[in-house]
């Protein structure tokens, strides 16, 4: 199976913007669909993207996902940074057979 | 509103068995596939077993295959997980967690999670 790697940790000040990547070690990245999982300290996650780049109802459009074949990575684009954001986020994909896999999360500082 | 309320987590002995539960409410359970999804302490998630709508297509990590079973009653609203033979490793905050079609790889809703302790 493949497996999704994601920057341990990332930082940016507040109004900023920054991005999370999740590169897919084997296949194409655009085989399934991307998810991208909020989870705040002592909380459940919570789905802030899907299928690659659509927004659930609810999640701010500050939040923008994308898929780039080249690299053969996804990834998470929040703008307009508020210390409201400051959470893991984790990638999510499936297999052929809907067996889920995550990348191993990205922990980002609002500062 | 959908909920998702997890039960069954707790202490047990390396090589007991364990059966977590799942009651959900708020949509139509047997529409959708269902899920379970763990998280050890201070680590990331990971996808353990998921069943579809009508049982048909069943999954397990590769971690698991073998001691757990995944089942679902439709008729009460309930997702279910069989652990046995748990090992130190299985020791986790195990969520249940709702796809959002009739047989789907990720997750839309998730449960507040049921902890389960394995020590001796």
């Amino acid at each position: 199976n493949f497996m999704l790697t994601q920057p341990h940790s990332v930082s940016e000040s507040p109004g900023k913007t920054v991005t999370i990547s999740c590169t897919r070690s084997s296949g194409s990245i655009a085989s399934n669909y991307v998810q991208w999982y909020q989870q705040r300290p002592g909380s459940s996650p919570t789905t802030v993207i899907y299928e690659d780049n659509q927004r659930p109802s609810g999640v701010p459009d500050r939040f923008s996902g994308s898929i780039d074949s080249s690299s053969n990575s996804a990834s998470l684009t929040i703008s307009g940074l508020k210390t409201e954001d400051e959470a893991d986020y984790y990638c999510q994909s499936y297999d052929s057979s809907n067996h889920g896999v995550f990348g191993g999360g990205t922990k980002l500082t609002v500062l | 509103e959908v909920q998702l309320v997890e039960s069954g987590g707790g202490l047990v002995q390396p090589g007991r068995s364990l059966r977590l539960s799942c009651a959900a409410s708020g949509f139509t359970f047997d529409d959708y596939a269902m899920h379970w999804v763990r998280q050890a302490p201070g680590k990331g998630l990971e996808w353990v077993s998921g069943i579809s709508w009508n049982s048909g297509s069943i999954g397990y990590a590769d971690s698991v295959k073998g001691r757990f079973t995944i089942s679902r009653d439709n008729a009460k609203n309930s997702l279910y997980l069989q652990m046995n033979s748990l090992r130190a490793e299985d020791m986790a905050l195990y969520y249940c967690a709702k796809g959002p079609g009739y047989s789907s790889g990720w997750y839309d809703y998730w449960g507040q999670g049921t902890l389960v302790t394995v020590s001796s």
